[in-house]
């Protein structure tokens, strides 16, 4: 059973395109994370949210919009899609609670590539 | 600003060696370190957690070592195998931004050459 997934795994379009990552957990975490890696291997934060609330925003351009239905789900919406927002994007969630206890657990990535 | 730093950024040895990943960070108030594993194309998988009250984690052939007042941990692998051939990153939570948020460092290369 996957623990965190994310569709799709792969993701090409054009520049000024807008596009959709989904990420859903099934391990009943209630804290769920973005993470965009660059082409330099460098893993950032992008979003959190904990029951379905924005709990982290770091400086990320506002053509990216999180979206949280429910606590299992987390997705990404990018508009007007840039060269430079070619990376990989890792999806993530934890167990809050516990403190400094607990680890994050990470999808699989999307690797997507803007033309 | 909180910030983390891996040294070496690539590292090969021949199997069976053992080995040792460094990691360094600003801040000295975190409440935890973890050391995460990542294959080509994949996800990350956690390796370690060293919570900020405790020294060192042991698991299998890993040991993870943490000095908060010099701001370092060490990665510590015996007897290394082909398998171990993968980029490790060390992942910091400071107390100024929350549990909640994990800082990472720019990873460490290992290949491991039968």
């Amino acid at each position: 059973d996957t623990a965190v997934s994310q569709t799709p795994k792969y993701l090409v379009t054009q520049m000024g395109n807008d596009k959709s990552i989904k990420c859903e957990q099934n391990l009943g975490h209630d804290t769920m994370y973005w993470y965009k890696q660059d082409s330099k291997k460098f893993l950032k934060i992008m979003f959190s949210y904990n029951n379905k609330e924005l709990i982290i925003n770091e400086t990320v351009p506002n053509r990216f919009s999180p979206k949280s239905p429910d606590k299992a789900h987390l997705n990404l919406h990018i508009n007007s899609l840039e060269l430079g927002d070619s990376a990989v994007y890792f999806c993530a969630s934890r167990k809050s609670g516990a403190g400094n206890q607990e680890t994050q657990y990470f999808g699989p990535g999307t690797r997507l590539l803007v033309l | 600003k909180q910030e983390v730093t891996q040294i070496p950024a690539a590292l090969s040895v021949p199997e069976g060696e053992n080995l040792v990943l460094n990691c360094s960070f600003t801040d000295s108030a975190i409440y935890n370190l973890q050391w995460f594993r990542q294959d080509p194309g994949k996800g990350l998988t956690s390796l370690l957690l060293i919570q900020s009250s405790q020294r060192e984690q042991t698991s299998g052939r890993l040991n993870a070592s943490l000095d908060k007042s010099s701001g370092r941990s060490t990665l510590y692998i015996a007897a290394s195998q082909p398998g171990d051939s993968a980029t490790y990153l060390c992942a910091v939570s400071f107390v100024n931004t929350g549990f909640q948020k994990l800082v990472f460092g720019t990873g460490t290369r290992l290949l491991v050459s039968p």
